[in-house]
């Protein structure tokens, strides 16, 4: 268990919504990373939030935004879906100096 | 941009055979490098890492050495087990700077070890 937690684990909706992940990063990591993991583009870092500020943006689309909110936990919202956005998508944590990051489970995504 | 190439997959192996996964990465600047699983239906876990160019990481019976020469970081492990099958991924990420740690993952390696 890394301490990194990942609400829901499975999300089955439709093209053209929108859905809301959340994550709970290890107690007193203030940095987040978002993930994506997908059969065609493989691990693609998309965003990472530091103490509730944007620190860098990766291959994240203008669909998807996320934010680190005071307790520390993040959300990643992913909206007007569309099959190619079924994947899995997980979220680290890690401490001072960036070097190690803790993955949570994941969230599998699958728009219909 | 940085990039991380890993030797094509899937690998198959049996039981105590010798196992070794290459790769080798690009990057502008002297990054740290590590060696990722992941077991089916589950998140990554890191493996081991090495941090400056002829350090060696080990942990689990599994081994990488950062070389700065050849820009590689393979993993090997003497004796695998049947529990060693998972994906492996190479990744690097940098202490500081722009890139603020994000992690460059290469493709992963599926490896299935047969009793």
């Amino acid at each position: 268990d890394s301490g990194v937690t990942q609400t829901p684990k499975h999300l089955i909706t439709a093209t053209g919504q929108r859905v809301t992940l959340r994550c709970s990063p290890r107690s007193g990591d203030l940095s987040v990373y978002w993930y994506q993991q997908s059969l065609d583009q493989g691990l693609q870092f998309l965003i990472q939030y530091y103490n509730g500020e944007e620190r860098a943006k990766g291959n994240i689309l203008e669909r998807f935004s996320a934010q680190q909110f005071p307790d520390l936990h993040s959300e990643l919202n992913l909206s007007s879906l569309e099959l190619g956005d079924s994947a899995l998508y997980f979220c680290a944590s890690s401490g001072l100096g960036y070097n190690e990051q803790f993955f949570g489970p994941g969230t599998r995504l699958t728009v219909l | 941009g940085d990039s991380v190439t890993q030797m094509e997959g899937p690998v198959t192996l049996s039981e105590e055979a010798f196992l070794t996964i290459n790769c080798t990465y690009t990057a502008t600047g002297y990054p740290s490098l590590f060696w990722y699983v992941q077991y089916p239906g589950e998140g990554l876990q890191l493996l081991l890492k090495a941090t400056k160019a002829d350090d060696k990481g080990s942990n689990k019976g599994f081994e990488a050495t950062y070389r700065k020469e050849t820009t590689s970081f393979h993993l090997e492990k003497g004796s695998v087990q049947v529990s060693d099958s998972a994906v492996y991924f190479c990744a690097l990420t940098y202490a500081g700077g722009t890139s603020y740690g994000k992690l460059t993952f290469g493709q992963g390696t599926i490896l299935t070890v047969h009793p």
